[in-house]
């Protein structure tokens, strides 16, 4: 079946760093991807999409990169800051066959270390 | 800037009473949606809703799960008959869809079941 899946459930690094989660995913008809930032307490915040025309995408501070090949998704932060401290989320969806529901792998806690 | 809002924050219920939670979609998007996250897991989805109709719906979305649109603005999850396992926090989220993607998130209502 579907399933969206995370490699670590906490990540530490130290604030200036860079930090890289990662997500593999088993549908291969996905064909779009999305990091959610939450922070405690709060509603799953959107930070940057992907989708699998694509093998990179760049934002402020943050990449993903998809390899379709081995279906697997990461999402780089760049000088990683005590803000960012949150869970994230990587989601999947399968636009292309009609669905619009969007599946959540388990999430990454981030921890940034002063 | 525009907020998808949900209330209330915090619903206490007793078991087998009905619930209602209520959210207000930013006001130009088209498709809605209802998640729910149990404590320290991932979110799930439960239903998506599209055109004053339900578009898709988990396995989760049993007969004891409903959602209406009862007016321009609000979006509402009834739970008819609440067991202690539907505890969570239900995450409402809307999307634009005409030429945005990008899926915003309410700041959720905590349910508990006593």
């Amino acid at each position: 079946g579907e399933s969206v899946g995370l490699h670590l459930p906490t990540l530490s690094v130290q604030e200036g760093d860079n930090s890289i989660i990662n997500c593999a995913y088993s549908n291969s008809a996905s064909d779009y991807f999305i990091w959610y930032k939450q922070e405690s307490g709060k509603g799953p915040q959107f930070i940057i999409d992907i989708r699998s025309n694509m093998d990179k995408r760049q934002g402020q501070r943050v990449t993903v990169l998809l390899n379709k090949t081995v279906k697997h998704l990461s999402l780089q932060i760049a000088a990683t800051q005590p803000g960012d401290s949150a869970v994230y989320f990587c989601a999947e969806n399968d636009y292309v066959s009609g669905t619009y529901k969007y599946i959540f792998g388990t999430g990454t806690r981030l921890k940034v270390l002063a | 800037e525009p907020e998808v809002t949900q209330t209330p924050s915090h619903q206490v219920t007793q078991m087998g009473q009905e619930v209602i939670l209520r959210c207000v979609p930013i006001s130009n998007h088209l498709y809605f949606y209802w998640y729910r996250q149990i404590l320290g897991q991932k979110v799930e989805f439960l239903v998506s809703f599209y055109n004053n109709e339900i578009s898709e719906k988990s396995e989760i979305f049993d007969d004891q799960f409903s959602v209406e649109r009862p007016d321009g603005s609000n979006f509402t999850l009834k739970i008819r008959s609440t067991k202690l396992e539907d505890s969570a926090m239900y995450f409402c989220a809307s999307i634009e869809w005409a030429t945005n993607n990008e899926q915003f998130f309410g700041p959720g209502t905590r349910l508990t079941v006593l």
